[in-house]
C-alpha cells in the first residue's frame, strides 16, 4: 500500500518568514505529484504540479522540488502572508500497471502566518 | 468552463435514507474519483472511473455505488445511510495524460 506522509503537521510563522512543507512517498512508480491548498469548507485548489521527469516547478512565491530516488518533495513559500494560511496537501499519483492513476494524498499541513 | 460541479453542498440525511450526490465535470475528463474527508484525515477514494462505462473501487467503497453512464456525470449513491458516512465529499476529475486534478467544492453530509 503506498503512503505519502507530511511533515509537520500543523506550523505557525510570523508574516515574511520563508518556510519549508515536506511530503515523502513510498510509491517507487511515481507518475507526478501535486501540491493543494485547501481553505477552511473549500474544495481544493491546484497549487503545482511536477512531472516524474521534472526536479521542480515554480509559480510566483511558491517552487516545488521533486526527488524520486528519496522519496521527497518539498514545497517552498517565500516571504509568506497571512494569505497563505491554509492546509497543505500532498498528492502522488501512481504509474504502474492497474494503479496507474490511482492518487495517494498526505494528511496535510496545517500552515498558520500571524501578522 | 465550470470545472467540477458538485451538488448538493450541503445535506443532512436520517439513519436508513438515500441520497445521490451528484458530479458533473464541462473539461471532457475520462478520470474521475469521488474521494471522502474526515476531520484531521487525509482523503479517501472511495470510487473512481477511468471512463464512461468503467468504474472501480476504492479504498473505502462500502455502503456506496457510482455509475459513469457519460464522460461528464459520476454520481454517488448512498444507500441506507449511516452515522460512519458523515463526512465531506469530493470529487476530482482529470486527463489521463498527467494534467492537473481538479476538484469540486465539496458536500458536506451529515447522517443524524
Amino acid at each position: 500500500k503506498q503512503e505519502v506522509t507530511q511533515i509537520p503537521a500543523a506550523l505557525s510563522v510570523p508574516e515574511g518568514e520563508n518556510l519549508v512543507l515536506n511530503c515523502s512517498f513510498t510509491d517507487s512508480a511515481i507518475y507526478n505529484l501535486q501540491w493543494f491548498r485547501q481553505d477552511p469548507g473549500k474544495g481544493l485548489t491546484s497549487l503545482l504540479l511536477i512531472q516524474s521527469s521534472q526536479r521542480e516547478q515554480t509559480s510566483g512565491r511558491l517552487n516545488a522540488s521533486l526527488d524520486k530516488s528519496s522519496g521527497r518533495s518539498t514545497l517552498y513559500i517565500a516571504a509568506s502572508q497571512p494569505g497563505d494560511s491554509a492546509t497543505y496537501l500532498c498528492v502522488e499519483c501512481n504509474a504502474g500497471g492497474t494503479s496507474y492513476g490511482k492518487l495517494t494524498f498526505g494528511q496535510g499541513t496545517i500552515l498558520t502566518v500571524h501578522p | 468552463n465550470a470545472g467540477v460541479t458538485q451538488t448538493p453542498k450541503f445535506r443532512i440525511l436520517k439513519i436508513g435514507q438515500s441520497m445521490t450526490l451528484q458530479c458533473a465535470q464541462d473539461m471532457n475528463h475520462n478520470y474521475m474519483y469521488w474521494y471522502r474527508q474526515d476531520p484531521g484525515m487525509g482523503l479517501k477514494l472511495i470510487y473512481y472511473s477511468v471512463g464512461a462505462g468503467i468504474t472501480d473501487k476504492g479504498e473505502v467503497p462500502n455502503g456506496y455505488n457510482v455509475s459513469r453512464s457519460t464522460t461528464e456525470d459520476f454520481p454517488l449513491r448512498l444507500e441506507l445511510a449511516a452515522p460512519s458516512q458523515t463526512s465531506v465529499y469530493f470529487c476530482a476529475s482529470r486527463t489521463p495524460g498527467g494534467e492537473k486534478l481538479f476538484f469540486g467544492s465539496g458536500t458536506q453530509l451529515s447522517v443524524l
